[in-house]
């Protein structure tokens, strides 16, 4: 079956150091690749997304590369902020079949110092 | 505004009251997803529907129900709610099955003592 695997967590870092949250995944076919962010106390919303091999999703400074050679999907961020306090959740969802379903990593919770 | 709606947002409930966490969205989307969030295991999929009257299970079904008489409701029943289900529920939709960005609702706290 499909799985996604993310780094261990938490994650505390100093404002404006850069960011690298490891993700790989098993699945068959050709899935599509999301990272989804968590605030306190919110639901998950999309940060980006890559729907096929070498594709890269960016988003507010957020970047990831599909990489289909290496099943991987890492986040990076070349300075965070405060705000960028979260939790991250690494999913992927298959091209076809009958269902849309987001299988998901255990999320990363990302804390970042003033 | 699009968007996902959940009520209640927080429940504090007993062993076998029956009780029904509802879903609404007001973006037409056909497919709708309910998960449920326990600290170290993430996100599991409760169960789905790709359209009206069309619903199946998803990983955790066990002890959940749910209808889709309408296109934009989608409620999610405990018939005998046990502690087990002590968790954070949240309410998804997409477009459509093939389109994997899903919009998430605020999530429901629920506790069942």
């Amino acid at each position: 079956g499909n799985s996604v695997t993310q780094m261990e967590g938490p994650v505390t870092l100093s404002e404006e150091a850069f960011l690298t949250i490891n993700c790989t995944y098993t699945a068959t076919g050709y899935p599509s690749l999301f990272w989804y962010v968590q605030y306190p106390g919110e639901g998950l919303q999309l940060l980006l997304k890559a729907t096929k091999a070498d594709d890269k999703g960016s988003n507010k400074g957020f970047e990831a590369t599909y990489r289909k050679e290496t099943t991987s999907f890492h986040l990076e961020k070349g300075s965070v902020q405060v705000s960028d306090s979260a939790v991250y959740f690494c999913a992927l969802s298959p091209f076809t079949g009958a269902n849309s379903k987001l299988t998901f990593g255990k999320g990363i919770t990302l804390s970042v110092r003033p | 505004e699009a968007q996902v709606t959940q009520n209640p947002r927080y429940l504090i409930t007993v062993t076998g009251k029956k009780l029904t966490v509802t879903c609404s969205q007001n973006m037409n989307h056909e497919y709708m997803s309910w998960y449920r969030q326990d600290p170290g295991l993430g996100l599991r999929q409760i169960y789905y529907s790709m359209n009206v009257e069309v619903t199946d299970k998803g990983d955790v079904p066990e002890g959940y129900k749910v209808s889709r008489k309408e296109k934009r409701n989608f409620p999610l029943i405990l018939e005998s709610p046990s502690p087990n289900q002590t968790s954070l529920y949240f309410c998804a939709s997409s477009l459509s099955r093939t389109i994997g960005t899903q919009y998430f609702g605020p999530g429901t706290r629920l506790t069942v003592l």
